[in-house]
């Protein structure tokens, strides 16, 4: 079984501040990288996608990815309250039977007033 | 509106009934999946359908069993060979099922089972 792993957290950053995200992940095949935000009793909901390395910015979401160390992370600027939930980073790998996307148990976030 | 719908939102079933949670999608998108979320684990793949008429069994499949006979609908049968069905269930969909796309999840359909 593939790899993804992610520290639980909970990492908690003030208002206004940087909260950096971070994952690895074990199949260096891996060609595509997701990272979702997950509210409590809700379902997970698509922040980005990555492909190649370097950086990718949306809004106030950039991600990171270096395939050489295997490793993705998801820097969230201006931090909100509104932006506190669990994020998931998700990997594709290729099983005998097709792709398939490993998710990590995703990292709780609180972003603090 | 495009998108994922399940229902049930919320199910109750007795020990040693079969259930099964139904998914729609109008994206278009020819893979479809089912997770298993249980509370502080990650997601974990039942089963996915990459075309219609098709079907693999991913990481947890035992105790599950999934049809693909049109390509909007991925129903989801829970059956009582199924040790631990309680859980949060999470169907989604993606335009093709290469690896290369993003899944986009419906709102999910929570199961206890007693």
């Amino acid at each position: 079984q593939k790899e993804v792993e992610q520290n639980s957290g909970p990492l908690s950053v003030p208002e206004g501040a940087i909260a950096s995200l971070n994952c690895t992940y074990s199949d260096r095949g891996s060609q595509s990288f997701f990272w979702y935000r997950q509210y409590s009793g809700k379902s997970p909901e698509l922040i980005m996608f990555i492909y190649s390395n370097g950086d990718k910015e949306d809004g106030r979401f950039t991600a990171q990815l270096n395939k050489a160390s295997q490793y993705v992370s998801l820097l969230i600027r201006d931090s909100q309250p509104s932006d506190s939930a669990t994020y998931l980073c998700a990997v594709n790998w290729y099983s005998n039977s097709g792709y398939a996307l490993n998710f990590g148990k995703g990292t709780s976030l609180l972003v603090t007033p | 509106d495009g998108g994922i719908t399940q229902s049930p939102k919320y199910l109750f079933r007795k020990e040693g009934q079969n259930v099964t949670l139904s998914c729609e999608q109008n994206l278009n998108h020819d893979a479809m999946y089912w997770y298993r979320q249980d509370p502080g684990q990650g997601l974990r793949l039942i089963y996915y359908s990459q075309i219609v008429n098709d079907f693999q069994k991913g990481d947890i499949a035992e105790g599950y069993s999934v049809s693909r006979e049109k390509k909007e609908s991925f129903p989801l049968t829970v059956t009582s060979a199924q040790k631990n069905p309680t859980a949060f269930y999470l169907c989604a969909s993606s335009i093709e099922g290469d690896g290369s796309y993003e899944q986009y999840f419906g709102p999910g359909t929570r199961l206890t089972v007693t």
